[in-house]
């Protein structure tokens, strides 16, 4: 079975620029979350979605936002880029009931 | 939000040593992961272990949630076990609160 699958891997932007990135999640799992990763850090919670409702938020400005479609796919959108945007962006996802995350392998964002 | 705070935050291995990562938290908890970030980032899971122990090869995790830490055995360690641990937790909501990580190099 495919697991948690992210798009692009790498992205490079220039800033004020705009970008989204794409997760799938595992088949059957109805739970979507971001994080984002800057280096030497450990990764900090941006959102989190499930059956198509926002379930949580983290301490990120109104520039992020997500949606997630009704085959549980979920896009990332960020906008006017700023150079600290730079990070490793993680989807997750969990199957219903279970508070369990599988990782995707991370989108790679530099904004120059 | 929860405090996550995991120890060392660097080590250093000769291969076939054995090694002990703990992981500290500041709430109660309703999950505990124990994840190794390999080179190209992704996140591999090792342990579901909001509590007990379980153990997997070379690799066992033992969870006490009402003293607030986990451990992470790693056992006769190899090169390849080399990258970052993180342990993360989710208490009442679903979000996850990871800690900065245990960089692990082991040299043949």
């Amino acid at each position: 079975d495919a697991g948690v699958t992210q798009s692009p891997t790498h992205l490079i932007k220039t800033r004020g620029q705009q970008v989204t990135l794409r997760c799938s999640p595992i088949s059957g799992h109805k739970s979507v979350s971001w994080y984002q990763q800057v280096l030497g850090q450990g990764p900090q919670f941006i959102f989190q979605y499930y059956e198509k409702e926002e379930r949580g938020r983290g301490n990120f400005p109104d520039r992020f936002s997500a949606r997630q479609f009704p085959n549980y796919s979920s896009e990332l959108n960020v906008n006017a880029l700023l150079l600290g945007d730079s990070a490793l962006y993680l989807c997750a996802s969990s199957s219903p009931g279970s508070t369990e995350a599988f990782f995707g392998q991370g989108t790679r964002l530099t904004v120059v | 939000g929860i405090q996550v705070e995991q120890s060392p935050p660097d080590l250093i291995l000769q291969e076939g040593a054995n090694s002990t990562l703990r992981c500290n938290f500041s709430d109660s908890v309703n999950n505990l992961q124990w994840f190794h970030q390999n080179p190209w980032g992704q996140l591999i899971n090792l342990f579901y272990i909001p509590s007990g122990t379980k153990q997997n090869g070379r690799l066992s995790a033992t969870t006490v949630a009402t003293e607030r830490y986990s451990l992470l055995y790693i056992s006769s360690s190899q090169t390849t076990d080399s990258g970052v641990y993180f342990c993360a937790v989710v208490n009442t909501g679903n979000q996850f609160y990871f800690g900065t990580g245990t960089s692990l190099t082991v040299i043949p």
